[in-house]
């Protein structure tokens, strides 16, 4: 079965530069979570997508930004990488949660990002 | 704010059965989910429970009761390969489009 797909699966950038995470949802599948786990830290909400449009947002710094594309791929851009920003980046797709119903996500395999 | 609290580590031997219990305090409860999680990689779903009770999955089954606040994680006939970190996470409907929270994981390990 298709899972979810991510790309670069590492990085390495240094302090101050950008970089552009990217994110391919399971087929049919169209809300789309980012998460950023730190090393020996659970995995904390920053953003998510539904239908293209920002659905809830968590603790995403303001130097980070992120869309939905029409082909529901996602795009995590983060800007003036700080030392503090190395950490695993996971995605993770659902299908269309509704009002009051939750249903699970299932996560692709992470970016490691590497600040220098 | 969500409060999600589980034991940092557990160690089991092979075939015996292991419970990894999460407490939570959260407003809005909409749905507790146990994931596994091996080092550097993705957290993998486990299963989900909403209303109270017991859901059996193979060697896995997940309690919940909501008015205490609870939920455990059963492992049974446990193998090598369970050797990992397991995530308690919930959802509040203060964030009714699925936001996870999760707790800080137990890491459990099984021996030979």
């Amino acid at each position: 079965a298709a899972g979810v797909i991510q790309s670069p699966r590492h990085l390495i950038k240094e302090k101050r530069e950008t970089a552009t995470l990217k994110c391919y949802p399971i087929p049919r599948h169209d809300t789309v979570y980012w998460y950023q786990q730190g090393p020996g830290q659970d995995p904390q909400f920053l953003i998510s997508f539904y239908e293209k449009m920002q659905s809830d947002k968590g603790s995403i710094p303001d130097r980070f930004s992120a869309q939905q594309f029409s082909d529901y791929h996602s795009e995590l851009n983060m800007s003036s990488l700080e030392l503090g920003d190395s950490a695993l980046y996971f995605c993770a797709s659902s299908q269309t949660v509704r009002q009051g119903i939750t249903v699970e996500q299932y996560f692709g395999p992470g970016t490691r990002l590497t600040v220098t | 704010g969500q409060n999600i609290d589980q034991p940092t580590e557990m160690t089991a031997t092979e075939g015996a059965i292991v419970q990894i219990n999460c407490t939570y305090q959260t407003s809005g409860f909409n749905g507790l989910f146990w994931y596994q999680q091996h080092a550097g990689e993705a957290p993998t779903f486990l299963s989900y429970n909403v209303l109270d009770g017991l859901e059996e999955k193979g060697r896995f089954s997940s309690f919940l009761s909501r008015s205490k606040g609870y939920s455990y994680l059963l492992l049974k006939e446990l193998q090598m390969k369970d050797s990992a970190s397991y995530l308690c996470a919930v959802t509040s409907r203060g964030s009714t489009l699925g936001r996870l929270y999760f707790g800080r994981g137990t890491q459990l390990t099984v021996w030979p």
